[in-house]
């Protein structure tokens, strides 16, 4: 099973709303990662999860809310959206985040985010 | 810091025939890897094909192979015998293999349609 599941495929949320996406994997992974991608631009890598444990925060604001209950689920809580923040929200995962070797990362399908 | 370039922001090709999509990039390492991700239209990334600095053979996956020029930081994808199926956007990839983990540098993307 090589498959990275996410929902909702679609969430629509007002700038005073709180929502949950929710990410998993069941391939033994030891790396999840939150992306946030615009429409026609590469995925911008927000959190990157190790062991559990939050690795990397791409300096994103604080109304993003990672959280990863254990190895197979990722959280991404969102509280106080602005508009332009709507973007299509990738998950991936891979066997190792620090390793010399090239894991390859696997991506979900994405929540399309939209804020009103 | 790494940049990855494809300056063909569209490209077409006719089912059945060859294209190449072009990736430079530009990097002081010697050590890395570097790989064609591929996003159709349901918007799941997927890995093509990928390419370890260290080895001169050309990468190649069935329809799919490069053309790694190291000197040059040229890694171009060749797809052959286009199917219908291939019309996505490709985003060539950058990983270091030193210390900075399993990070992606995405070039900006290259969107291809396939002609029937």
């Amino acid at each position: 099973d090589t498959e990275v599941t996410q929902t909702p495929k679609h969430l629509v949320m007002g700038m005073t709303n709180k929502k949950s996406l929710k990410c998993e994997q069941h391939m033994g992974h030891r790396a999840m990662y939150w992306y946030k991608q615009k429409a026609k631009k590469p995925p911008e890598l927000m959190f990157v999860y190790s062991y559990e444990k939050l690795s990397i925060n791409e300096s994103v604001p604080s109304r993003f809310s990672p959280e990863c209950p254990n190895s197979s689920l990722l959280n991404l809580h969102l509280h106080a959206l602005q508009p332009e923040d709507s973007a299509l929200y990738l998950c991936a995962s891979s066997q190792a985040w620090w390793d010399r070797v090239p894991y390859e990362q696997y991506f979900g399908p994405g929540t399309r985010l939209t804020v009103t | 810091a790494q940049t990855v370039t494809q300056s063909q922001p569209e490209m077409s090709v006719q089912e059945a025939e060859t294209v190449t999509l072009s990736c430079t990039y530009d990097t002081s390492e010697s050590d890395y890897y570097l790989f064609w991700y591929k996003q159709p239209p349901s918007r799941q990334m997927i890995l093509v094909i990928r390419q370890e600095a260290y080895k001169q053979q050309n990468a190649t996956e069935n329809r799919f192979s490069v053309n790694f020029q190291k000197a040059a930081k040229s890694f171009s994808l060749k797809i052959s015998d286009s199917q219908l199926g291939d019309a996505a956007m490709y985003f060539c990839a950058y990983r270091s293999a030193g210390t900075s983990g399993s990070r992606l540098t995405f070039g900006e993307g290259t969107q291809l349609t396939v002609n029937p």
